[in-house]
């Protein structure tokens, strides 16, 4: 597989449930990010990870929660979401080298869309 | 802080038709400007983008000039096809910090 995928496309949850969302890239790349995107709204700009250390914290709620175990996978946590949760969950990343510059083309995934009930 | 600010849609052409879709930001010093296009279903791709001032980024009959004096990327395509509808969002990567700035997106239809 190339470019960056993400897994599951689609997730429904009830506000009780505990899920993950995982994202993979086969780019060979050292930072990657989490970004929501809802109806009518910018894209925001949750989570970033730079050589597997997160590096931005967009105060995003606790009942989210990410993990990068690697320069090619990165996580995010869902627990006790509320349903102005639900959006569209994109993941991308970026050919840094030598460290964050943010100067970099994203490559982005397909995104998962998380409808919770 | 940063910012891109970007025409509000949605946009509807007939095939053939010119678009322009205007993309303005701020920012200090010397950021790197970009398009993605968003398609039903699916996440960001990258369109284009422009390192420098006055530089021109092209891709697939779209393109977009680096216009440091006016601090715009408008995007242009001569003859937009029906496979051209989709939402298309300017951005920004500052010369310093770490963040990618989006804009709104603006949505394109184009009718046969």
């Amino acid at each position: 597989e190339t470019g960056v995928t993400q897994t599951p496309r689609h997730l429904v949850m009830g506000m009780t449930n505990k899920k993950s969302l995982k994202c993979e890239q086969h780019l060979g790349h050292n930072a990657m990010y989490w970004y929501k995107q809802s109806a009518k709204k910018p894209l925001e700009l949750m989570f970033v990870y730079s050589l597997e250390e997160r590096v931005e914290n967009n105060s995003v709620p606790s009942r989210f929660s990410p993990e990068c175990p690697n320069s090619s996978h990165l996580f995010l946590h869902l627990h006790t979401l509320q349903p102005e949760d639900s959006a569209l969950y994109l993941c991308a990343s970026s050919p840094l080298s030598g460290g964050y510059r943010g100067t970099d083309t994203q490559y982005f995934g397909p995104g998962t869309r998380l409808t919770v009930l | 802080g940063d910012s891109v600010t970007q025409m509000e849609g949605p946009v509807t052409l007939s095939e053939e038709a010119f678009l322009t879709i205007n993309c303005t930001y701020t920012a200090t010093g010397y950021p790197s400007l970009f398009w993605y296009v968003q398609y039903p279903g699916e996440g960001l791709q990258l369109l284009l983008k422009a390192t420098k001032a006055d530089d021109k980024g092209s891709n697939k009959g779209f393109e977009a000039t680096y216009r440091k004096e006016t601090t715009s990327f408008h995007l242009e395509k001569g003859s937009v096809q029906v496979s051209d509808s989709a939402v298309y969002f300017c951005a920004l990567s500052g010369e310093t910090g770490n963040q990618f700035y989006f804009g709104t997106g603006t949505s394109l239809t184009v009718i046969p």
